[in-house]
């Protein structure tokens, strides 16, 4: 396609159930992140990957969220024993080049409500 | 440590008047500055970024941005705002030694025709 796509774009989830959220970045794109975005607030950072490398994922708020992006195009986040902090919409962004001077591309984000 | 700050929760203007959008910033190095929009149920959005050169930049749909390095400011502008530009607008500012993204709270913009 021809921007970012994540699934699902709506999860509910009951406390401590897993959840994998899938991000399907624009073809060719070497830089993926993902945000964590609460309700009335700005994108906190999660993690960054360059190709299949996860060069920082000092913004995942706890061990209990873990991504991959093993080839280098999708990617999922992870998160195991879900609470109800982790409710937010959870973005993915991809960018054609590194470096800081890029701007990124956002997928619609998925929505997730833990019950 | 890096911030955004967006002084405005909200920012209403009238249809054909010329809008604001305030966004200030710190950051260690070299700013890079970027503006995107939120419509309901839709992704974000880039309109325009600040590297460097000229401190007036343009963007997508008639938006240019104002870079001040003095006052550490990238206010986002318009000359005669649509109501169709009603959204959420956030700033954001990466160093040049990362490339974390920095956001801003958001400004609803609310154009009334």
């Amino acid at each position: 396609g021809a921007g970012v796509s994540q699934s699902p774009r709506y999860k509910v989830a009951k406390r401590g159930q897993d959840v994998a959220l899938r991000c399907d970045p624009i073809s060719g794109h070497v830089s993926l992140f993902w945000y964590q975005q609460a309700l009335g607030q700005g994108p906190e950072f999660l993690t960054y990957f360059q190709n299949e490398a996860q060069l920082d994922k000092s913004g995942l708020p706890s061990d209990r969220f873990f991504a991959e992006r093993p080839e280098g195009s999708v990617s999922t986040l992870k998160i195991q024993r879900t609470q109800q902090e982790d409710s937010a919409v959870y973005l993915c962004a991809s960018s054609s080049l590194q470096g800081p001077a890029n701007e990124a591309f956002f997928g619609q984000g998925t929505r997730l409500t833990v019950v | 440590a890096q911030s955004v700050a967006q002084p405005e929760d909200q920012v209403n203007v009238a249809e054909g008047n010329p809008l604001t959008v305030k966004c200030t910033y710190s950051v260690s190095g070299n700013p890079y500055l970027f503006w995107y929009v939120q419509y309901p149920n839709r992704g974000l959005q880039f309109l325009l970024k600040y590297i460097t050169g000229d401190n007036l930049v343009k963007g997508s749909y008639g938006f240019e941005a104002e870079f001040n390095k003095s006052q550490t400011s990238f206010h986002l502008k318009k000359p005669s705002a649509l109501v169709s530009d009603s959204a959420l607008y956030f700033c954001a500012v990466r160093g040049d030694s990362n490339y974390q993204l920095i956001w801003g709270a958001g400004t609803k913009l609310i154009i009334k025709p």
